[in-house]
């Protein structure tokens, strides 16, 4: 099970972080949703580290331990979403969502 | 790109088939993977299935008795089915694929979707 912060809430111009957290993330590479109300998810954030072409280089990614984080700088209104980590789990083959994180831009 | 279509109600204990009509690249490519993603109202993200290249398939453990994904050469289309539906079952059913080119060798090598269909409403009610 992947955890995710319910909500997170950030006012324009600052840094949000988003948090995912499994006890046995270990070495599964962590992959990073954008989805707007109403609308398909948008990949944001591929491999822990890496960032589709094209996306905005505000969103970043890291890990530590058995967390992983997306970070947005420099928050702007748009950025307001509901994000959802993803792993594969190569021990019972299976791909796993989080819980997903209500981001508001206040 | 992707879209899926299909009936948009289904009654409780029949079979939901879907079909996601791909343009751009086939369905059996060694270079594209594929997959279903549902998500109930109001409620998060729910992993369905992937397809990947050769017929390998991987399915939700929770649906897997329920489920079978396969490729449709002819149209170069996805399809799901999914048996014996409740209520539970009610979702925005998306389409999903990876279209990054290169070689995938399986899930362990690449695993996420940077392509997605629009999604299609099934509810299931009598």
């Amino acid at each position: 099970v992947l955890t995710q912060p319910p909500s997170v809430s950030v006012a324009p111009g600052q840094t949000a972080t988003i948090t995912c957290g499994d006890n046995n993330i270990g070495s599964k590479r962590v992959h990073w949703y954008q989805q707007r109300p109403g609308q398909a998810p948008v990949l944001v954030f591929l491999d822990d580290f890496h960032r589709p072409a094209g996306f905005p280089e505000r969103f970043s990614g890291s890990r530590s331990g058995d967390t992983a984080t997306l970070t947005i700088s420099r928050v702007e209104a748009g950025d307001e979403a509901d994000y959802y980590c993803q792993v594969w789990d190569s021990t019972s083959d299976q791909s796993v969502f989080g819980s997903g994180t209500q981001f508001t831009v206040l | 790109q992707l879209r899926e279509s299909g009936p948009r109600l289904v009654t409780p204990a029949e079979t939901l088939s879907l079909s996601c009509h791909v343009s751009g690249d086939s369905v059996t490519g060694s270079g594209n993977y594929w997959g279903w993603v549902r998500q109930s109202p109001g409620r998060g993200l729910e992993w369905i299935g992937s397809l990947y290249y050769r017929g390998k398939m991987y399915y939700n453990s929770s649906l897997s008795s329920r489920l079978t994904l396969s490729t449709r050469t002819s149209g170069n289309q996805l399809a799901l089915s999914l048996t014996s539906v409740t209520a539970a079952d009610t979702a925005i059913y998306y389409c999903a694929a990876y279209t990054l080119g290169g070689t995938v060798y399986g899930p362990d090598d690449r695993n996420y979707f940077d392509s997605w269909g629009r999604g299609i409403l099934v509810t299931v009610s009598s």
